[in-house]
């Protein structure tokens, strides 16, 4: 069992929908949670990132973290053909120094 | 200007070839890491570096072999190619080694044949 589960998908929603993406993950000593943007063809660039458990909004991004259950999300409000991407998350464990990625959503907006 | 970059982009060569990936970032970041991504668009760190300091070693078949010539430099090399080595590489860098924030270069798409 990989440490870090996302569903891999492909996501296809119609344009303004809200989206929900959503990691599980096993180990309770990971602290720190971060979303990852992959566009086709580059980098994965930071998006969101939070600490503990709590929500973090961040214009039509908000990231939510609920360490009870293991369980992160990402909601993009007021989907656009422009966030079309595969969306990362990641984790680290406290005063560690390796991100651990979860497979990565492909979500397609759909004009 | 870009942040990190990476040459080649693309990388085509036969298995049992060797080859280097190079990597710069002009951030002022200290720590480097090298990271693979296959197909199923899985990321997972390889190599990170500190100050040219080797700080995380995974797992990796040791035909990969990283040179740090200074922090701001990251070069990837690998010896032996075999078709499995088939993946995307990234570069990334951040400030300090609690790595919550790194930054990722473009990429280098590696293909053997």
């Amino acid at each position: 069992q990989k440490e870090v589960e996302q569903d891999p998908g492909p996501l296809s929603v119609p344009e303004g929908a809200i989206v929900s993406l959503n990691c599980t993950y096993s180990n309770s000593a990971f602290q720190y949670f971060m979303w990852y943007r992959q566009y086709s063809r580059k980098g994965p660039e930071l998006l969101m990132y939070t600490y503990s458990s709590g929500n973090k909004e961040d214009g039509r991004f908000t990231a939510q973290v609920d360490k009870s259950s293991k369980y992160i999300s990402l909601f993009i409000r007021d989907s656009q053909p422009s966030d079309s991407a595969t969306y990362l998350c990641a984790m680290i464990k406290r005063g560690a120094q390796k991100l651990v990625f979860g497979q990565g959503t492909r979500l397609t907006i759909n004009p | 200007d870009t942040a990190v970059s990476q040459t080649p982009k693309y990388l085509v060569t036969q298995m049992g070839n060797d080859k280097s990936i190079k990597c710069e970032q002009n951030l002022g970041h200290d720590t480097m890491y090298w990271y693979k991504q296959d197909s199923k668009k899985f990321l997972k760190i390889m190599f990170s570096y500190n100050n040219k300091e080797l700080i995380i070693n995974e797992t990796v078949p040791n035909r990969f072999s990283p040179k740090s010539p200074d922090k701001a430099h990251l070069n990837l090399h690998i010896n032996s190619l075999e078709l499995g080595d088939s993946a995307v590489y990234f570069c990334a860098s951040s400030l300090g080694t609690v790595s919550n924030e790194q930054y990722f270069g473009p990429g280098t798409r590696l293909t053997v044949t």
